[in-house]
């Protein structure tokens, strides 16, 4: 496609439920990231992707996140058992590497009530 | 600690009211410095990448320029589209990017 595309972009989850957040990158791209955004905050970062190899998962707040990339495009964020603080919206963005600049999707915001 | 520091955090301008943008970071490390807009319900948009100081950028009524501890983002004689919250983030090796608080800036008619 031509931009990232987030799936599905507003989710209304009860509190201890699972839920899973879906990413479709630019094609090609090799590096894949999501951050999560707190209202009237920057975006903070939770992980990193190149190509199918987790990188870096150092912003994952607990272990309740987990994020695969199995064959190094579609990217899943999985938060088990949510709470009210997940509430939030959850970016996913893509770049063809190096540092070069990062395109991002339109979001997922995930309501926990 | 890598950190983003932007100023301020509201803006209010008339139409045609040039400002500035302010963004201090952290420079260890850096690979570089961007600027992107983010429209309410909407995913950040890139606007400009900055390397070295010294170094500007230009697009529209928008330029970003960077010296060794901060960048600015000056709007001349704005317009209500450019309403916006205005985001600044460093780049480490890894390409992940570290983002200030924002700006939102609001232009009226």
């Amino acid at each position: 496609g031509a931009g990232v595309s987030q799936s599905p972009r507003y989710k209304v989850a009860k509190r201890g439920q699972d839920v899973a957040l879906r990413c479709d990158p630019i094609s090609g791209h090799v590096s894949l990231f999501w951050y999560q955004q707190a209202l009237g905050q920057g975006p903070e970062f939770l992980t990193y992707f190149q190509n199918e190899a987790q990188l870096d998962k150092s912003g994952l707040p607990s272990d309740r996140f987990f994020a695969e990339r199995p064959e190094g495009s579609v990217s899943t964020l999985k938060i088990q058992r949510t709470q009210q603080e997940d509430s939030a919206v959850y970016l996913c963005a893509s770049s063809s590497g190096g540092g070069t600049q990062a395109f991002f999707g339109q979001g997922t915001r995930l309501t926990v009530v | 600690e890598d950190q983003v520091t932007q100023s301020p955090e509201a803006l209010r301008l008339q139409e045609g009211e040039s400002s500035s943008l302010n963004c201090s970071y952290t420079v260890s490390g850096l690979r570089g410095l961007f600027w992107y807009r983010q429209d309410p319900g909407k995913g950040p948009e890139f606007l400009f990448t900055l390397y070295s100081a010294g170094e500007e950028k230009e697009k529209e009524r928008l330029k970003a320029t960077l010296t060794k501890k901060e960048s600015f983002l000056h709007i001349t004689a704005p317009k209500p589209e450019d309403s916006a919250t205005y985001l600044c983030a460093r780049s480490g090796n890894t390409g992940k990017l570290i983002f200030g608080q924002g700006t939102t800036l609001q232009v009226k008619p």
